[in-house]
């Protein structure tokens, strides 16, 4: 079954850095539109980023463009997210996200369990 | 992008119908039929409802459709029951996601 597995998260200073790996399994993961999504403590959902099947095309939610680079690995299948310039309002969980079909990605069909990013003093 | 807007909480006694609304633009819920639902139970991760406004994945009960109007999409829940209590989210794929500010329905 489609299982992805985040790993990363922490407690990071302002202005620090950090980076977020997904491993994916169960799936040809190489097929998929995959993105990160956030939600901060007690808050909604908030998507973050999302990167192709071969990584050609790249989006970011303007609060994170600049800052933030979504990167994949097809070969180990792992998603990953580099976090710079890190900001007290990114403090959230970030869950690992799936696209429900591989044609469009108009849905998120599967997402991980999350990892926690605090970022404070 | 801003949020869609949806209500802050609704709620229904066992076995009665709720509807949570999602209102956007025409430059997203409008648009396009990209609309999708998800439901969140405490301390767990997003679960899909339904995508492209209608359909619902495998597994996922009949009690549970869609539907929209303009740029007002809607999910309903039919014949509610004691674990349909969450927190629902609707989103919008326009080339990029915008989710909805989050419904919790409560199971009176």
């Amino acid at each position: 079954q489609v299982q992805l597995v985040e790993s990363g998260g922490g407690l990071v200073k302002p202005g620090g850095s950090l980076r977020l790996s997904c491993a994916a399994s169960g799936f040809t993961f190489s097929d998929y539109y995959m993105s990160w999504i956030r939600q901060a403590p007690g808050k909604g959902l908030e998507w973050v980023s999302y990167i192709s099947s071969s990584g050609s095309t790249i989006y970011y939610a303007d609060s994170v463009k600049g800052r933030f680079t979504i990167s994949r690995d097809n070969a180990k299948n792992s998603l990953y997210l580099q976090m710079n310039s890190l900001r007290a309002e990114d403090t959230a969980v970030y869950y690992c996200a799936r696209a429900q079909i591989v044609v469009v990605p108009a849905a998120i069909g599967y997402w991980g369990q999350g990892t926690l990013v605090t970022v404070s003093s | 992008q801003s949020a869609l807007t949806q209500p802050r909480s609704v709620s229904g006694s066992p076995g009665q119908s709720v509807t949570i609304s999602c209102t956007g633009t025409s430059s997203d819920v409008g648009g396009y039929n990209y609309v999708s639902w998800y439901q969140q139970h405490p301390g767990k991760a997003p679960k899909l409802m339904i995508y492209d406004v209608s359909k619902r994945p495998s597994g996922v009960p009949d009690r549970f459709s869609g539907s929209k109007s303009g740029n007002t999409a809607s999910l309903t829940i039919s014949g509610l029951q004691a674990e349909d209590e969450a927190d629902y989210y609707c989103c919008s794929y326009a080339g990029s996601y915008v989710f909805g500010t989050g419904t919790k329905v409560t199971v009176l």
